[in-house]
C-alpha cells in the first residue's frame, strides 16, 4: 500500500496571508486529487492532477503535482476565513482503493 | 442532481450492540466506499461495493462488514461494538469505482 504524508499537520494563519501545504508519497502515483473537508461535512473534491509538472488554479488555490509524481503542493493566495477546513490529498492504490493522507488543518482568523 | 446521503446523521450506542448505516449514493454511481475518519488515524479505507459484490476491503477486523443492493444504496454493519469504533463513518461514490470520490456527510458513531 503506499503511504501519503501531509505538511504541516496544522497552520493557523491571519486572514490575506498566502501559504503552501504538501503532500508526498512513497512512490509514483499515476493521480492525485485534493479535498478540503469543513468541520460535519464530508470531503469536497477541489482538484484532480494527472500530469507531472502539472499545474492547476482554482480561484486563489494552486495546485502542482511534481515532475516526478510523487509529490504535490497547495498554495492559497490572500486567504480567507472561509478557507478554514481540513485539507486532504489522496491517490489511486493501484485501482484498488484511494488512500487518504492524514490532512492539513488549516485555520484562518479574521 | 441528489448528493450522497448518509443515514443517520449521528447514533450513540454502547459496547457490545451492532449497528447498521446506510448510504445512498448519486444516481448514476454504482461504486460505493466505506471510510473510518478518527482523529488519531485519519481517513481509513473499509471497504467498496460495485454492482452488489464487495471489491476491494481495507484492514479492518470481520466485526465491520456491508452490503450492496441492486439500486446501489448500501449498508454497513458493525457487530459487538467496541469504544475505539467511535469514529466518523463516511460513505463515497463514484460512477465506476476509478474516479475521485463524492463524499456524504457522514454518521458520527458514539460508543458509550
Amino acid at each position: 500500500t503506499q503511504l501519503l504524508e501531509q505538511s504541516p499537520q496544522f497552520l493557523s494563519i491571519q486572514e490575506g496571508e498566502n501559504l503552501t501545504v504538501y503532500c508526498n508519497s512513497s512512490s509514483v502515483f499515476s493521480s492525485l486529487q485534493w479535498y478540503r473537508q469543513e468541520p460535519g461535512e464530508g470531503p469536497v473534491l477541489l482538484v484532480t492532477v494527472v500530469t507531472g509538472g502539472e499545474v492547476k488554479k482554482l480561484k486563489r488555490l494552486t495546485f502542482q503535482f511534481g515532475d516526478a509524481r510523487k509529490d504535490s503542493s497547495l498554495h492559497i493566495t490572500a486567504a480567507q476565513p472561509g478557507d478554514t477546513g481540513l485539507y486532504l490529498c489522496a491517490i489511486d492504490n493501484y485501482g484498488q482503493n484511494f488512500v487518504f493522507g492524514p490532512g492539513t488543518r488549516l485555520s484562518v482568523l479574521p | 442532481k441528489a448528493g450522497v446521503t448518509q443515514t443517520p446523521r449521528y447514533l450513540i450506542k454502547t459496547r457490545g450492540q451492532q449497528v447498521t448505516l446506510s448510504c445512498s449514493p448519486i444516481s448514476g454511481h454504482r461504486s460505493v466506499s466505506w471510510y473510518q475518519q478518527t482523529p488519531g488515524q485519519g481517513l481509513q479505507f473499509l471497504f467498496e461495493y460495485f454492482s452488489e459484490t464487495q471489491r476491494n476491503k481495507g484492514n479492518f477486523p470481520g466485526r465491520f462488514s456491508g452490503r450492496q443492493f441492486s439500486n446501489s444504496r448500501s449498508e454497513m454493519n458493525v457487530s459487538t461494538l467496541e469504544l475505539g469504533d467511535s469514529a466518523l463513518y463516511l460513505c463515497a461514490s463514484s460512477l465506476t469505482g476509478f474516479q475521485p470520490q463524492h463524499f456524504g456527510d457522514g454518521t458520527r458513531l458514539s460508543i458509550l
